[in-house]
């Protein structure tokens, strides 16, 4: 069965703290690895995909990455607007359901 | 938010009612996708289609039922409205093979 898990569940940093987030994958033929953010009372806002192991994507102070078991989500000189819940997906090759792991919730401090 | 419009963005219903959410699309999207979100459990898919009238089931579709009649509508019906089913519930679009988008969520309460 298809399971995505993320860790830290929460995470505190002072503004400026580099940090990392982990998302451990076990999918029969990954199709895709997505990384969303998600803000109190709105849907997930799409920041990355990710296809293969190697594979880096950037954007402003995030940049996400990916092996055969997991992805890292590095977050590099944190603001508190990067305060947050991050979600990481994962898509099988033979379906189009995405499996959402349950998150973790960032909090900056100024 | 690609297009994606929720309705309504928030209900209260009671026990043993039945309820239907609407999810509607402007981006001709051919995937579309009902999901819950809890505390604890994240998001957790219900049911999704791959086309007009195509759909299927997903890890928590017990007590729910869907229907898409047109490439931009999905709607998703509580037949009888447990307490269980107090949720945010997300509508999301996709071509499938790429990423997904969401909707702003429908806050349901059953009291």
């Amino acid at each position: 069965e298809d399971q995505v898990t993320q860790s830290p569940e929460a995470l505190r940093l002072q503004e400026g703290e580099s940090s990392s987030l982990n998302c451990s994958y076990t999918v029969s033929g990954l199709r895709g690895l997505f990384w969303y953010r998600q803000d109190p009372g709105k849907g997930p806002e799409f920041l990355f995909t990710l296809y293969s192991a190697g594979e880096e994507k950037e954007k402003e102070r995030l940049k996400a990455t990916l092996t055969k078991k997991e992805s890292f989500l590095h977050i590099t000189a944190p603001k508190p607007e990067d305060s947050a819940t991050y979600l990481c997906a994962s898509a099988s090759s033979g379906t189009y359901k995405y499996i959402f792991g349950t998150g973790t919730r960032l909090k900056v401090l100024a | 938010d690609a297009g994606i419009t929720q309705s309504p963005r928030h209900k209260v219903t009671e026990t043993g009612t039945p309820v239907t959410l609407r999810c509607h699309q402007t981006e001709n999207h051919r995937y579309m996708y009902w999901y819950r979100q809890d505390p604890g459990h994240g998001l957790r898919l219900i049911h999704y289609s791959y086309g007009v009238k195509d759909t299927d089931k997903g890890e928590v579709s017990d007590g729910y039922s869907v229907s898409r009649s047109k490439t931009e509508d999905f709607l998703l019906t509580l037949e009888s409205a447990t307490s269980s089913q107090t949720s945010v519930y997300f509508c999301a679009t996709g071509f499938g093979s790429t990423e997904a988008f969401f909707g702003q969520g429908t806050r349901l309460t059953v009291v």
